[in-house]
């Protein structure tokens, strides 16, 4: 079965600095998810990448999916305190029917 | 989280007891997912139900059942409930276009004693 390994598991950072979210996977991705959850509350979806080399940006929020498809990183410019929460990364396996498996998350603090 | 609703948000249980998760969706989509999130495991798939009438076994299903009801609703129940079911439970649909991308409920929240 594919595993994702997301690090770091936590990270504070001050408001202003960037920062880079990584996830590993131990399979080829098919297709590779970034969500966002404030605490308490339910995913919301960030960005896909499906493609080697890939590279999605939202607001201050870059993500790329490496050549071989195995490893992705989610990068935040000039970090706000909005920015706050956990991160996870979910992929899709081949023929999967789409059952996403998610990494542990990182928890990002911005401290203002 | 627009257009997917969980109810309850919130419930206490004793160990023994049955309850049922309600998943309700207005956007007309095929499949639909129950998650568990649990501090240091991430979320985990417990069910999914690729159509209407149809339900499958994810990664984490014993001590728990689900029922499509329609293309609309898609329930979790506990018939027993253990501690260790003690946990955030979120359902997902899954857009049919697109980047195929789920979206979350709310959650609920579950504590069994």
């Amino acid at each position: 079965s594919q595993e994702l390994e997301q690090s770091p598991q936590s990270l504070i950072v001050q408001e202003g600095k960037n920062l880079t979210i990584n996830c590993t996977s131990s399979k080829t991705l098919y297709g590779l998810y970034w969500y966002k959850q404030k605490y308490g509350e339910g995913l919301i979806f960030l960005m896909m990448l499906q493609k080697g080399g890939e590279e999605k940006s939202h607001e201050k929020i870059t993500a790329k999916l490496d050549e071989k498809k195995q490893q992705s990183s989610l990068h935040i410019t000039a970090s706000q305190p909005s920015h706050a929460g956990i991160y996870l990364c979910g992929a899709v396996g081949g023929g999967s029917n789409y059952k996403l498996t998610f990494g542990k998350g990182t928890l990002l603090t911005v401290n203002p | 989280n627009a257009g997917v609703t969980q109810t309850p948000k919130f419930q206490v249980l004793k160990t023994g007891q049955s309850m049922t998760l309600q998943c309700a969706q207005d956007m007309n989509h095929n499949s639909m997912y129950w998650y568990r999130q649990d501090p240091g495991m991430g979320l985990r798939l417990i069910y999914y139900s690729a159509s209407e009438g149809t339900t499958d076994k994810g990664e984490v299903p014993n001590g728990y059942n689900v029922s499509r009801l329609n293309k609309r609703e898609f329930s979790l129940r506990l018939e027993s409930a253990a501690p260790s079911q003690t946990s955030v439970y979120f359902c997902a649909i899954k857009r049919t276009s697109g980047h195929n991308e789920q979206f979350f409920g709310p959650g609920t929240r579950l504590t069994v004693l």
